[in-house]
């Protein structure tokens, strides 16, 4: 088994600001993703990193950075957080591309 | 049209009752999976299920590859039970793993 944190839990910021996720895993796991789910709704893949030194953008990777820092982690850096961006952010890790996937707790975004 | 439906959208069941969640999808999968989300939680993986049946305690998953379709089947529901399920396929025409917009459960005692 593994367990996949991420930090902070919770994430207040400024209108305009750069703001920075993070999510370590101890699976071993290849292969990294991030999501947002906005409130009521579904799941949505802004980045994901295939292997270390792997980065693949998803349907909503505009207005954000990701960075694979080494194989147990995964960065998501918003560029100018808005408003409308407030939502919980999720990590995940797999094996593989098409492996099962496994869940962070997710970081909650508030923007100000 | 969409690429992954869950029905029904809503349940409520009387405590004890079974429920059988469904989730079709409309083209070849390369993987399945159906996880538990509690409000304000995050995603628990229930089973990882590209084809047949798997059973873990109460929960039982069926893929059906050829019927482009997945189920959830939950027996002697409890109140503990109460959260959204979703399911989630993944295929080479996707790229990527897509997500159904989930059952809302609720168990009442």
């Amino acid at each position: 088994g593994g367990i996949i944190t991420q930090t902070p839990k919770f994430l207040i910021g400024q209108e305009g600001q750069k703001l920075t996720l993070k999510c370590q895993q101890n699976f071993n796991h290849d292969t990294m993703y991030w999501y947002r789910q906005d409130s009521g709704k579904g799941l949505r893949l802004i980045y994901y990193s295939i292997t270390e030194n792997d980065l693949q953008k998803g349907d909503l990777s505009e207005g954000y950075d990701a960075s694979r820092e080494k194989k147990s982690s995964f960065s998501l850096t918003v560029t100018s957080a808005q408003k409308n961006e407030m939502a919980v952010f999720l990590c995940a890790s797999s094996a593989g591309f098409y492996a099962e996937q496994f869940f962070g707790p997710g970081t909650r975004l508030t923007v100000l | 049209g969409q690429q992954v439906q869950q029905s029904p959208a809503s349940l409520v069941l009387q405590e004890g009752e079974n429920a059988e969640l469904q989730c079709n999808f409309s083209t070849s999968l390369n993987s399945m999976q159906w996880f538990y989300q509690r409000p304000g939680g995050s995603l628990v993986s229930l089973f990882y299920n590209p084809s047949g049946t798997k059973q873990s305690g109460r929960l039982t998953s069926t893929t059906v590859i050829k019927e482009r379709r997945s189920s959830l089947h939950i027996s002697s529901s409890q109140t503990t039970d109460s959260g959204t399920y979703l399911c989630a396929v993944a295929s080479s025409s996707f790229s990527k793993l897509v997500f159904g917009q989930g059952t809302s459960l609720s168990v009442v005692p």
